[in-house]
């Protein structure tokens, strides 16, 4: 059983496009998170929600918007698709501030 | 602004021997640090925490070691396996700080067997 799962795990699109990006977590989590594996291979933080409540929004483009249906869903969606959104994305959970738990992650690529 | 470095992009060791990663902070506020094992194709997965009332935590072959007067974090695998080969991210929160967690930029470790 996958703990922390993301669809889809490749997206390849065109600039200018709109895409979306869904995680999963069947631990029971209420905490959730996006972060972005850039070029540099830093992990960054962008988001979070703490029982579907954001917490931690980063210095990020408002073309990105999560939404979380309900504690187990986190989705991101990114509108107007750059090429320097090009990256990695890892969706996370963990009860509280504790562990967090990954996803196998998303790459994003954008021509 | 990097609050948390890894200065060793990667790291060769030879099978059986010891494993140092090493890790940086400069937010003296960071009261808890873990390390996140990576391999490729894969999400981070947790290895090991310590809390900064300790100085010491032990996981079999994984310890990890805190030194706060030097804001200074080490990670030591012994002895280490080829298996063991992936991407090491330590990170650092604060305790009751909103949940967040920053990542290093990771070392990459290859044990040779």
């Amino acid at each position: 059983d996958t703990a922390v799962s993301q669809t889809p795990k490749y997206l390849v699109t065109q600039m200018g496009n709109d895409k979306s990006i869904k995680c999963e977590q069947n631990l029971g989590h209420d905490t959730m998170y996006w972060y972005k594996q850039d070029s540099k291979k830093f992990l960054k933080i962008m988001f979070s929600y703490n029982n579907k409540e954001l917490i931690i929004n980063e210095t990020v483009p408002n073309r990105f918007s999560p939404k979380s249906p309900d504690k187990a869903h986190l989705n991101l969606h990114i509108n107007s698709l750059e090429l320097g959104d090009s990256a990695v994305y890892f969706c996370a959970s963990s009860e509280g501030g504790d562990t967090q738990y990954f996803g196998p992650g998303t790459r994003l690529t954008v021509l | 602004d990097q609050q948390v470095k890894q200065n060793s992009p990667s790291l060769s060791v030879q099978e059986g021997r010891i494993s140092i990663l090493n890790c940086d902070y400069t937010n003296s506020m960071f009261d808890y640090f873990l390390w996140y094992k990576k391999y490729p194709a894969e999400g981070p997965t947790f290895l090991i925490s310590i809390s900064s009332i300790k100085d010491k935590n032990e996981d079999g072959r994984f310890t990890v070691f805190l030194n706060k007067s030097a804001k200074h974090l080490s990670l030591h695998i012994v002895p280490s396996q080829p298996g063991d080969s992936a991407v090491y991210f330590c990170a650092a929160a604060r305790i009751g700080g909103g949940f967040k967690t920053i990542f290093g930029a990771g070392t990459r470790l290859f044990v040779k067997a």
